[in-house]
């Protein structure tokens, strides 16, 4: 049974560039959530989807966008990349309100 | 509002002897509480969780915590060390009544010598 897999694994890109992450939530799980992690610090929550729609969001700005697709799967879109999106990008599936379970990451890296 | 306060952001222990991670939360709700472990170029795995029913939580690999509402308090605590619990540990907060945005703490890196 896989668990949650997110791909790229590592990327690369400039600013003012776009880029989309992408996340496969663990079988049996619905709702899908987004995080973002600086170096050195904890996880913070961008958004949660559930039933193709945004349910909840945190503290960022609308150039970070999501969608979930009708298999549950979501992508993350980052707009107009800033050097401070530089950071691991963890995505997380439940199903529900029973705890996350997280993927590896995507490494972002801004140029 | 909530939020979480990881009291040290370094934990230095031998293998074999007993390990204590702190964690104080405020929240306005009566809270969810959980601990996670992260190992390097690893997403987070759930060590525990605390959802109101018994204050003394047992989680994986050896490790529990105690809920103190009194003092506001969720340390994270494991009898005996070992090598392999060398990791980042994040104390979690999530709010009741329906809004769930988690607030993590900034980490706890335990380092275990031989």
């Amino acid at each position: 049974d896989a668990g949650v897999t997110q791909s790229p694994t590592h990327l690369i890109k400039t600013r003012g560039q776009q880029v989309t992450l992408r996340c496969s939530p663990k079988s049996g799980h619905d709702t899908v959530s987004w995080y973002q992690q600086a170096l050195g610090q904890g996880p913070q929550f961008i958004f949660q989807y559930y039933e193709e729609e945004e349910r909840q969001r945190g503290n960022f700005p609308d150039r970070f966008s999501g969608h979930q697709f009708p298999n549950y799967s979501s992508e993350l879109n980052v707009n107009a990349l800033l050097l401070g999106d530089s950071a691991l990008y963890l995505c997380a599936s439940s199903f529900g309100g029973q705890p996350q379970h997280f993927g590896d990451g995507t490494r972002l890296s801004i140029l | 509002a909530q939020s979480v306060t990881q009291l040290d952001s370094h934990v230095s222990v031998s293998e074999g002897t007993p390990v204590l991670l702190r964690c104080n939360y405020s929240s306005s709700y009566s809270p969810s509480l959980f601990w996670y472990v992260q190992h390097p170029n690893k997403g987070l795995q759930l060590l525990l969780k605390y959802t109101s029913a018994a204050t003394l939580v047992k989680g994986i690999n050896g490790f529990e915590a105690e809920f103190k509402k009194s003092e506001t308090s969720f340390h994270l605590t494991k009898p005996s060390a070992h090598m392999s619990d060398a990791a980042e540990y994040f104390c979690v907060v999530s709010g009741a009544g329906g809004s769930y945005i988690p607030t993590f703490g900034r980490g706890t890196s335990l380092i275990v010598h031989p």
